[in-house]
């Protein structure tokens, strides 16, 4: 299986910052990446698709980089819906397997 | 617009099973390949498997044959998720998770079940 490391895990922030997070892969996963966000009670939401293709309606402030084995999620100007958990997940190959998660919380 | 609802929380008893419906509304469901994935509390992610709609064709991780069973009824545009001879760490919140299309990533995902297994 395709071990998934994402880091941090958790991260405290202010409204208005930028913050980054990374994910690696244990193989080549070429760009098969997803970012998305987690907020208890609700349904995920999917962001980022093949390392850096911004999924339908989620704002540009969210952005991916990435191929191969490093990845990352970059969020600009965070604002108070912007705190939640964040997972990096690969789709190159079974079984999919998920990044820890990153908890962004207001510092 | 799509949507997917899933049923509601459940308490089992070890060794019981438990059966998860999702819901699709917005587009058919024999479209897209359907995923299952959960959360346990305070652990990460685990993918559970897949069910074509179409097919009813079903792909398990290995850890669940066995124990899952992946099905479909498309005159309602439902898919079902049963997990048999549950234990305690199976208490979870299990999301069901739509395809975008044939790479395997999800555009859709169910609100979530929470499904609690105590004695």
């Amino acid at each position: 299986d395709i071990q998934m490391t994402q880091s941090p895990s958790s991260l405290s922030a202010s409204v208005g910052d930028r913050v980054t997070i990374t994910c690696r892969a244990s193989q080549g996963i070429s760009n098969n990446l997803v970012w998305f966000q987690l907020k208890p009670g609700k349904a995920p939401k999917s962001l980022i698709y093949a390392a850096s293709s911004l999924q339908s309606g989620v704002p540009s402030k969210f952005s991916g980089s990435g191929s191969g084995t490093d990845f990352t999620l970059t969020i600009n100007n965070l604002q108070p819906e912007d705190f939640a958990t964040y997972f990096c997940q690969q789709y190159h190959s079974f079984p999919y397997t998920f990044g820890q998660g990153t908890k962004l919380q207001i510092k | 617009q799509v949507q997917l609802v899933q049923s509601g929380a459940e308490v089992k008893k070890p060794g019981a099973s438990v059966k998860v419906s999702c819901k699709a509304s917005g587009y058919p469901l024999t479209t897209y390949y359907l995923h299952w994935v959960r959360q346990a509390p305070g652990q990460g992610l685990e993918w559970m498997g897949w069910i074509n709609p179409n097919s009813g064709r079903t792909n398990y991780a290995q850890k669940f044959q066995g124990r899952v069973t992946m099905t479909r009824d498309t005159s309602i545009n439902t898919a079902y998720m049963e997990l048999g001879r549950l234990r305690s760490d199976d208490a979870a919140v299990y999301y069901c998770a739509k395809e975008a299309d044939s790479s395997g990533w999800y555009d859709y995902w169910g609100q979530g079940t929470l499904v609690t297994v105590s004695s």
